[in-house]
């Protein structure tokens, strides 16, 4: 089992640019969740997703950010229009369909860093 | 909301000593509280949970407590060692509910 896999691991963007962040939840895992991780900080819940749906994103800014779980292939955090605040680290976790604390794993992370 | 507040930021210690961390929440609703252990530029990985049906949790080294009338609860590490150096993060989350609440980390260092 690979566990929950994020890619890519490091990313530069310039300001103004688009960042998009792969996140591949653990096989038999159907819930998958993204948290913000600003430096010296804890992380901070953004969105929770399920295959096509969007179940919780109280935690999403609400401009610049999306994110989206399709029906095959990854889940994807995209920003739009990068700012020096977006500069953190964001990772990802999944958890089988019996809820988030039966088995919920965190990614590596990816490191953004909007220059 | 949920709001989890953890103390203390930083926590320096001599190798053998034991190391306690707290933390707080608000929400009565809450019943899940693990703790994560991250080290730098890797994932948080779960050390130890607590349900709320429980009082209290040991494995080897590592034990929770729980204090649901005052809503706090501790991690506990005995005979600390350098690689137990890392920043330690405790959560609350309603069982059900699949949103973590974390708290702010205490970076914990092992001298040795």
């Amino acid at each position: 089992n690979a566990g929950v896999m994020q890619n890519p691991r490091h990313l530069v963007r310039r300001r103004g640019q688009e960042a998009r962040l792969r996140c591949s939840p653990m096989k038999g895992h159907s819930h998958v969740y993204w948290y913000r991780q600003l430096p010296e900080e804890g992380l901070k819940f953004m969105v929770y997703l399920q295959k096509e749906n969007i179940i919780d994103e109280s935690g999403m800014p609400k401009e610049r950010f999306s994110a989206e779980f399709p029906k095959e292939g990854p889940s994807i955090l995209r920003i739009q229009q990068v700012v020096r605040g977006d500069s953190a680290a964001y990772f990802c976790a999944s958890s089988p369909p019996l809820g988030g604390s039966y088995g919920y794993t965190f990614g590596s992370g990816t490191r953004l860093t909007v220059v | 909301g949920e709001n989890v507040e953890q103390h203390p930021s930083t926590l320096s210690v001599q190798e053998g000593d034991s190391a306690v961390i707290k933390c707080t929440y608000s929400d009565s609703a809450s019943n899940y509280f693990p703790w994560y252990k991250q080290e730098l530029g890797k994932r948080p990985q779960l050390i130890i949970d607590i349900r709320s049906n429980v009082g209290e949790k040991k494995d080897q080294r590592i034990a929770v407590t729980l204090n649901k009338t005052a809503k706090h609860f501790s991690l506990h590490i005995t005979e600390t060692q350098p690689e137990d150096s890392a920043v330690y993060f405790c959560a609350a989350t309603e069982d059900n509910f699949n949103k973590f609440y974390f708290g702010s980390g205490t970076k914990l260092n092992v001298k040795p």
